[in-house]
């Protein structure tokens, strides 16, 4: 079975500072994984996503994340955090040739000024 | 549509009673999804339609849960007898392209809100 693991519900920075974003999966097949963003009163929005193609995938707004098989890992970068990048991060996974995606309980990142 | 709509946005109802929660996805995706969303949690996948024909719903709680797109465009949720359990919000998603395959992007609505008191 496919899981999704966020490490910390919660995340801070500073404006200005390097935003990492832990997610860990568990997949018995090759699988794709994605990254959403959810602002208030919004519904999810694709940040960015890896189909096999690379293992380093940039995707909108500075975001990028890099795919680790031997640590199963899909974790979440930006190098300088801004104000506007406040919101609920999920990570998400789902089966090559499947329907379901398995999404994260989440990680809120709060930017202070 | 530009994108995604749902509604009703919110909605409070009664325990025992039916509520049916309407999604509109982009004008001419295949695909469409209904999840359901705990508090703190992500979004739970419910079930899966390509066109009208509903592929997957495996994700469905239990029998007082169902779903139809019969024309393959405006999708309904239902939920009978609810519960305060129930209570949650219901997101729908759709895709440009159909059938298993995962690459697509899916295109989130705002979601209902559902209380059940």
């Amino acid at each position: 079975a496919q899981s999704v693991t966020q490490l910390g519900s919660h995340v801070s920075v500073s404006e200005g500072a390097l935003v990492l974003l832990r997610c860990n999966y568990s997949s018995s097949v090759p699988p794709y994984l994605f990254w959403y963003v959810q602002y208030p009163n919004q519904g999810l929005q694709l940040l960015l996503k890896y189909t096999s193609a690379a293992t380093l995938v940039k995707g909108i707004n500075g975001f990028e994340a890099e795919f680790k098989k031997s640590e199963t890992s899909f974790h979440l970068t930006k190098p300088s955090a801004h104000m506007s990048d406040a919101a609920e991060y999920f990570c998400a996974v789902r089966n090559t040739g499947g329907f379901k995606t398995i999404f994260g309980a989440g990680t809120r990142l709060f930017v202070k000024a | 549509g530009a994108g995604v709509s749902q509604s009703p946005r919110y909605k409070v109802t009664k325990r025992g009673q039916d509520v049916a929660l309407r999604c509109d996805p982009i004008s001419g995706h295949v695909s469409l999804y209904w999840y359901r969303q705990a508090l703190g949690q992500g979004p739970e996948f419910l079930t899966y339609f390509n066109y009208e024909a509903q592929q997957d719903k495996s994700g469905l709680p239990n029998d007082r849960f169902s779903a139809e797109r019969p024309e393959g465009s405006i999708s309904t949720l239902t939920i009978q007898r609810t519960e305060q359990r129930d209570s949650a919000m219901y997101r729908c998603a759709s895709s440009s392209s159909g059938g298993a395959g995962g690459l697509e992007t899916q295109y989130f609505g705002p979601g209902t809100r559902l209380l059940v008191l």
